[in-house]
């Protein structure tokens, strides 16, 4: 079965500069979530997208910013990064219960592989 | 404030059974997850419970009891691979498809 893709796997940076994380949900999903799990850490969640307009928003930084697309595809926007945000960001999708496609009724959420982002 | 609260490690032997517990106080309850997540790979589902009782999949069962806000995952016949962190998290919104709150994870161990 269909899994939630990430891309880039492993993303260098340096300070200040900036990086764009994208996430390709499960076919037919419509809700996509961004987490951030920094080293031995739980994941925190940071904002999530229902049918392309934004549905709940976590712990966001105000240099972070996000989008879903019409594809359902979805974008991380990161600008000035800082050494902390060294982390494994991953996203997730999940489809209403009810809806054609569910995977089990329940709106689970699927995890994709993440990315691993390391500032320097 | 959300409080979900899980033994950090725990410890068990190949072929036993290991009971991992969950506690949590969140301002509203959907529904609460175990994950399954290896070092430095992405979680994976294990079990879903939104009503008192006893889920069971293969060797691994979840319970929940709402009244007490509490919650546990039970491995049967463990096996090497089973060594991961197990992530217990509510959905603590009363509706679906919002964000998930995670308790820190318990590192299980299991030797021979």
């Amino acid at each position: 079965a269909a899994g939630v893709i990430q891309s880039p796997r492993h993303l260098i940076k340096e300070k200040r500069e900036t990086a764009t994380l994208k996430c390709y949900p499960i076919p037919r999903h419509d809700t996509v979530y961004w987490y951030q799990q920094g080293p031995g850490q739980d994941p925190q969640f940071l904002i999530s997208f229902y049918e392309k307009m934004q549905s709940d928003k976590g712990s966001i930084p105000d240099r972070f910013s996000a989008q879903q697309f019409s594809d359902y595809h979805s974008e991380l926007n990161m600008s000035s990064l800082e050494l902390g945000d060294s982390a494994l960001y991953f996203c997730a999708s999940s489809i209403l219960p009810g809806l054609a496609g569910e995977v089990d009724g329940t709106d689970t959420q699927y995890f994709g592989p993440g990315t691993r982002l390391t500032v320097l | 404030g959300q409080n979900i609260d899980q033994p950090t490690e725990m410890t068990a032997t190949e072929g036993a059974i290991v009971q991992i517990n969950c506690t949590y106080q969140t301002s509203g309850f959907n529904g609460l997850f175990w994950y399954q997540q290896h070092a430095g790979e992405a979680p994976t589902f294990l079990s879903y419970n939104v009503l008192d009782g006893l889920e069971e999949k293969g060797r691994f069962s979840s319970f929940l009891s709402r009244s007490k806000g509490y919650s546990y995952l039970l491995l049967k016949e463990l096996q090497m691979k089973d060594s991961a962190s197990y992530l217990c998290a509510v959905r603590d919104k009363d509706s679906g498809n919002t964000p998930l709150v995670f308790g820190k994870g318990t590192r299980l161990s299991v030797i021979a």
